[in-house]
């Protein structure tokens, strides 16, 4: 069974240092991975799509990395603004069966 | 831009009561998915339908049930509303199998 990992759960920077943020999968054959951020009481709002067969897929200061054989990805935001505070999910496409798996969160802050 | 609506963003039903949560999306998605949000349990599948009619259970469907009457709808119901049925109750769409999901902003759902 697939199992998705976030560590750490909670994280606190300064304003103006770059975020990273680790998510981990048990289970190689997936399909994709999304990434996801989530204010508080809200919905989440998808981030970054990435492809099992992509390495890397950027969308302004965000940067998402694969690394499909080890089971890693790798979240990384620029510069980091108070704006930013919020909980990143990730969640993989398994490769058998049309539904994502999600890890449990990292919670961050961005101080000013 | 997709957007997905849920019908309450906040709810309060007593023990016993059938409940209604509606879900609509104005992308033309095939696939629509609900989702439950604990905290320490993370985001869990209950239901998802990948066509008018069709339905598929997730990894928690036990005291629910949906309805796809149409194509742009789908509706979670839960048919005698139990205590520990208390949560964030989250829907997403996505056009085709794999694709990234888009999520509305979830209903906080308080059974007393």
């Amino acid at each position: 069974k697939q199992e998705v990992t976030q560590i750490p759960a909670a994280l606190s920077v300064p304003e103006g240092e770059n975020l990273v943020l680790n998510c981990s999968f048990t289970d190689s054959a997936i399909y994709n991975l999304q990434w996801f951020r989530q204010d508080p009481g809200k919905g989440l709002t998808s981030l970054l799509l990435i492809q099992s067969s992509q390495r890397e897929q950027t969308s302004g200061r965000l940067n998402a990395s694969l690394d499909k054989s080890s089971g890693r990805s790798t979240l990384y935001i620029a510069a980091s603004q108070p704006g930013d505070s919020a909980t990143y999910l990730c969640a993989v496409h398994e490769a058998a069966g049309n539904k994502l798996t999600f890890g449990g969160g990292t919670r961050v802050l961005v101080k000013p | 831009d997709v957007k997905v609506t849920q019908s309450s963003r906040y709810l309060v039903k007593r023990t016993g009561e059938k409940v209604f949560l509606e879900c609509v999306q104005d992308m033309d998605h095939e696939n629509m998915f609900w989702y439950r949000q604990d905290p320490g349990l993370g985001l869990r599948l209950i239901y998802f339908s990948y066509d008018v009619k069709m339905k598929e259970k997730g990894d928690i469907p036990e005291g629910y049930s949906v309805s796809r009457e149409k194509k742009e709808r789908f509706s979670l119901i839960l048919e005698s509303a139990s205590t520990n049925q208390t949560s964030m109750y989250l829907c997403a769409s996505s056009f085709g199998s794999y694709n990234e999901q888009f999520f509305g902003p979830g209903t906080r759902l308080t059974v007393l």
